[in-house]
């Protein structure tokens, strides 16, 4: 079974601090993504990647950057937190580069900008 | 890029009625398209998916039809029961892998 872990379930931070969220994937894949999830608005991509050293901007990267230093590690970087950023934050993992294939979902990180 | 549309955002149904939520899709080199249910406070799960060389998929309770010349595509759920309460996302592939999801539909059943 795929397990896709994040870092923490809860964060609390303060503006203008810089923010790393973690993912780990333990199935090998080649994709990872970050999402975040706010209410009525579904989950909306931030960044993926598709290889190691790769990134892709997604929808809504204004204000994020991201690492894949290993295969199976992909941070999220928030490098002057704001209020706005505020969220659950998805991570995301799927193989291959057929783009037929799903993705699996970590558990998410409820973030609080204060 | 592509653009999803997913309705109704809330569904109410009573426990054994069937529930139909419905999607659709603007770019039709789309060929891939999950749905996802997630339980409050927990992740997206996928419980079915379909292929473009597909026209309808079922697994038990829950089935999915996929138009692609009106580029739409539906869960069916029969016999709903209350645990099948939860949101629904809806997704189309995109390029890299990617996938553009629906905003999700809150499905409550009631007993």
């Amino acid at each position: 079974d795929v397990k896709v872990t994040q870092s923490s379930r809860y964060l609390v931070k303060r503006t203008g601090e810089k923010v790393f969220l973690e993912c780990v994937q333990d199935m090998d894949h080649e994709n990872m993504f970050w999402y975040r999830q706010d209410p009525g608005l579904g989950l909306r991509l931030i960044y993926f990647s598709y290889d190691v050293k790769m990134k892709e901007k997604g929808d809504i990267p204004e204000g994020y950057s991201v690492s894949r230093e290993k295969k199976e590690r992909f941070s999220l970087i928030l490098e002057s937190a704001s209020t706005n950023q505020t969220s659950m934050y998805l991570c995301a993992s799927s193989p291959g580069n057929r783009g037929d294939q799903p993705q699996h979902f970590g558990d998410g990180t409820r973030l609080s900008i204060l | 890029g592509e653009n999803v549309e997913q309705h109704p955002s809330t569904l109410s149904v009573q426990e054994g009625d069937s529930a139909v939520i419905k999607c659709t899709y603007s770019d039709s080199a789309s060929n891939y398209f999950p749905w996802y249910k997630q339980e409050l406070g927990k992740r997206p799960q996928l419980i079915i998916d379909i292929r473009s060389n597909v026209g309808e998929k079922k697994d038990q309770r829950i089935a999915v039809t996929l138009n692609k010349t009106a580029k739409h595509f539906s869960l069916h759920i029969t016999e709903t029961q209350p645990e099948d309460s939860a949101v629904y996302f809806c997704a189309a592939s995109g390029g890299y892998s990617t996938l553009t999801f629906g905003k999700g539909t809150m499905l409550l059943v009631s007993p």
